[in-house]
Formats: C-alpha cells, structure tokens, sequence
C-alpha cells in the first residue's frame, strides 16, 4: 500500500517568505507527527495530532509554525515569515492510534531551504 | 526530560566485520525503544523494536535488547554486509510523554568490501 508521502521534496524561498508543507498520511493512520531534522542531527519532535487534534504542540519552536489537520488525514505545516534557521528537513510520520509502542511510518521529507 | 545518547560515527568496518552501536537513554516512563535507518537516499525506516525490559528486537540480522537495569539498547551484528551502510538512530517514545519519538544525534556506519 501507499506510504507516507509529503510534497514539496524541495522547497527554496526567500528570508520573511511563507511556507506551506503538506503531508499526507498511510490510510486509516489516526495518529500524525512533525518532526524537524537539521544536518548532522537526529529529528526533533515538533507537533502531535490525534485525528483532527493537536494532542502536543510542544516542540513548535516559536509562534511562527503552525499545523492543521482538518480532517484527519492530510495535514499542514505553515511558516511565516521564514528565517535562515528553520533551513532544515521537514518530516511527517503516522502511526496507527497513537500509541506509544507502535511503530511511527516515515514519509521522505520536505528539504527546505531559506534564502 | 527525556533523552537518548548513542555513540560518535563515523563508524568505519569492514564487510563481515562484527557491529556494536551503543545507545543509553534517560526517561521518567516506561519508554518503548527503537532503532531506525536511513540509507542513503532514503527516508527513515524502523530496523527494530522493543517495547518493554528485557525484550529483544531483531531484523535482518540486527538484534538489540531492552535493558532497564542499565537503561541501554545496543544494536549488534554478528557480520555486516557493504548494503548495511547507512545512518543508525536510537530513539525512545514514552507514553506518559505524548508519544512522540526522542531521537539521537545518529551514528554513520559505512562498511568497505
């Protein structure tokens, strides 16, 4: 079956310049995560949903990112006003319910770059 | 907070070679644990898991056990293959937490014929 698939795979943009990234997740996957992998690093949490909800919002560095989900499938991530910092890969995974124990699906990420 | 330490890379070895990447981790849970891969090209892939104390995952032949006493998840392999080259990461996801994934800085390993 389909996996997790995200588009952009690029994206280049110019500094104060807003984003959008899509993720769209394995069918029937009720759990979505964000995370964000610089060079060198491992990913870093940035928001949780559960269906149509943010369950954790708390690795969204600043008021600038934000998410949405509105119903409960495709979701996604927005920043504004984009910084040299936020240079980085974009990851989306889904999972099942949630749970801790299972296993979290990977799409092949949005390398975004800011100019 | 939670966290997961795992070693420096690169790793460089060569093919048949046996495999140690070492992975400890700090959590206030029950955490499950996970080793992920990406190859290069690749998005990450889940090589293994294990979601309680003394569990032990395995996947083509990588194996690493859950040990609460030491708070450590090791991945091994008896002999490696110039394919398993790669970036290996550890990670934890506790259900007290969210259930998101605490990743480590990742390890390179690359295997010479």
């Amino acid at each position: 079956g389909a996996g997790v698939s995200q588009t952009p795979s690029n994206k280049v943009t110019e500094k104060g310049k807003y984003v959008e990234l899509r993720c769209d997740p394995i069918s029937g996957h009720t759990a979505l995560y964000w995370y964000r992998q610089s060079l060198g690093q491992g990913p870093e949490f940035l928001i949780y949903f559960q269906g149509t909800g943010a369950a954790d919002d708390s690795g969204l560095p600043n008021d600038r990112f934000f998410a949405v989900r509105p119903e409960g499938s495709v979701s996604t991530l927005k920043i504004q006003r984009t910084e040299r910092g936020d240079s980085a890969v974009y990851l989306c995974a889904s999972s099942f319910t949630g749970q801790s124990q299972e296993t979290q699906y990977f799409g092949p990420g949005t390398r975004l770059l800011v100019l | 907070g939670n966290s997961v330490t795992q070693m420096e890379g690169p790793v460089t070895l060569s093919e048949e070679a046996f495999l140690t990447i070492n992975c400890t981790y700090t959590a206030t849970g029950y955490p499950s644990l996970f080793w992920y891969v990406q190859y290069p090209g690749e998005g990450l892939q889940l090589l293994l898991k294990a979601t309680k104390a003394d569990d032990k995952g395995s996947n083509k032949g990588f194996e690493a056990t859950y040990r609460k006493e030491t708070t450590s998840f090791h991945l091994e392999k008896g002999s490696v293959q110039v394919s398993d080259s790669a970036v290996y990461f550890c990670a934890l996801s506790d259900h007290g937490y969210g259930n998101k994934l605490v990743f480590g800085a990742g390890t390179i390993l690359r295997v010479k014929s």
